[in-house]
């Protein structure tokens, strides 16, 4: 099987600009989460899509936004970009509900807003 | 608030030497613990799930344990390798979907040769 996809791997912004980030996740995969990792903060969950439909969200402005298709392919949605916006982007997929079963990242977008 | 806390932030050691990993968790309702090793610019990938009926699993030269009186886990690496070298994520599930898993900041572990 292939492995999570995402696409672009890498990405240059300029400041107010907005950038859509793709994740295609592992065939027959259901759940898609979405994580922003910089140095300072690490892994910092964004929100998780079930069935098309957002089960989850953290603390994250509604600058950050995305949704989930039929295919279960997703995308994330960065508006009105800030310089601490810069970070590496990851999808991970699960067949289920996340917290139950094995996760599985793709090699993540990074993102460089200047 | 879920947390996990892992030590040290990080880790130098000689190519064939043993190393243990800590971490710390507050995650309540508590599903599963599970760590991650991330090479520099790259995706995390799973080493090991432990419910907490789980007292140690093993993945080739990594063991994880589980305490869940403590609410500790480590990480023993055996026989280190130079590919070692990456970060290691301690993570918190909490029970149900609808809750997030809480990541640790991990530990950066350098294998010199």
């Amino acid at each position: 099987k292939a492995g999570v996809t995402q696409t672009p791997r890498y990405l240059i912004k300029t400041r107010g600009q907005q950038v859509t980030l793709s994740c295609s996740p592992i065939s027959g995969h259901r759940s898609v989460s979405w994580y922003q990792q910089t140095p300072g903060q690490g892994l910092q969950f964004l929100f998780e899509y079930f069935s098309e439909t957002q089960r989850n969200k953290g603390n994250f402005p509604g600058r950050f936004s995305g949704r989930q298709f039929s295919n279960s392919r997703s995308e994330m949605n960065v508006s009105t970009l800030e310089l601490g916006d810069s970070a590496l982007y990851l999808c991970a997929s699960s067949l289920e509900t996340v917290n139950s079963y094995e996760q599985y990242f793709g090699p993540g977008t990074r993102l460089t807003v200047t | 608030k879920n947390q996990v806390e892992q030590s040290p932030q990080s880790l130098i050691i000689l190519e064939g030497k043993n190393c243990t990993l800590q971490c710390n968790y507050t995650v309540s309702p508590f599903s599963n613990l599970r760590w991650y090793k991330q090479d520099t610019g790259r995706g995390p990938v799973s080493l090991t799930i432990m419910t907490f009926s789980e007292n140690t699993k093993s993945n080739g030269r990594y063991t994880a344990t589980l305490d869940a009186d403590t609410k500790q886990s480590s990480l023993h690496i055996t026989a280190s390798q130079l590919s070692d070298s990456a970060s290691y994520i301690c993570v918190g599930t909490p029970l149900g979907s609808a809750r997030q898993l809480t990541f640790g900041s991990g530990t950066q572990l350098t294998v010199l040769p």
